[in-house]
């Protein structure tokens, strides 16, 4: 079992540019969340996606988008690119919405020059 | 909406010392409550997790204790190894909400 796996390990963006995150969620897994984790700070909720919608969404503005595919994988869109993105973002599953025992992949690095 | 409050920010003990660290949370409706490990440039991995109907969990060294009146619970780490170094960040998770949120996390350095 691979576990939660994301893709790309590392990017690099211009600022207004669009990036496009992927993650496959572990198996048995059909609940996906997605965190922007700043360097030296706590992972941040960007939204949760079950069942191929997004069921909660934390504090980002509309730029980060998402979707979910019917085979649970999920991806994170992030459209004109701030320096402020730049950050790991973190992908996590689990087996239902309640959050228990999610599960987090190794994120992407994503740095916005 | 939840706040989660950590503490300390860093803390150092020598190899074999216990090491504890604290959390607050804002939200009485929060019922789930991990920790999670997160060593340099790796992924954050849950080690423990705590349920609101419960008040204490241990699994080996480690042992969570939670005080759901005072909205406060705690990491208890007993006779530190090396490898038990890295930033540990505390959770919690409100039904309502549906969301993980993290404290500010905790950076454990074992000296040897």
């Amino acid at each position: 079992d691979a576990g939660v796996t994301q893709s790309p390990t590392h990017l690099i963006k211009t600022r207004g540019q669009q990036v496009t995150l992927r993650c496959s969620p572990k198996s048995g897994h059909d609940t996906v969340s997605w965190y922007q984790q700043a360097l030296g700070q706590g992972p941040q909720f960007i939204f949760q996606y079950y069942e191929e919608e997004e069921r909660q969404r934390g504090n980002f503005p509309d730029r980060f988008s998402g979707h979910q595919y019917p085979n649970y994988s999920s991806e994170l869109n992030v459209n004109a690119l701030l320096l402020g993105d730049s950050a790991l973002y973190l992908c996590a599953s689990s087996h239902d919405t309640s959050g228990w025992g999610a599960f987090f992949g190794q994120g992407t690095r994503l740095t916005v020059v | 909406g939840e706040n989660v409050e950590q503490h300390p920010s860093t803390l150092s003990v020598q190899e074999g010392d216990s090491a504890v660290i604290k959390c607050t949370y804002s939200d009485s409706a929060s019922n789930y409550f991990p920790w999670y490990k997160q060593e340099l440039g790796k992924r954050p991995q849950l080690i423990i997790d705590i349920r609101s109907n419960v008040g204490e969990k241990k699994d080996q060294r480690i042992a969570v204790t939670l005080n759901k009146t005072a909205k406060h619970f705690s990491l208890h780490i007993t006779e530190t190894q090396p490898e038990d170094s890295a930033v540990y960040f505390c959770a919690t998770y409100s039904g309502s909400a549906r969301q993980l949120t993290f404290g500010s996390g905790t950076q454990l350095t074992v000296l040897p």
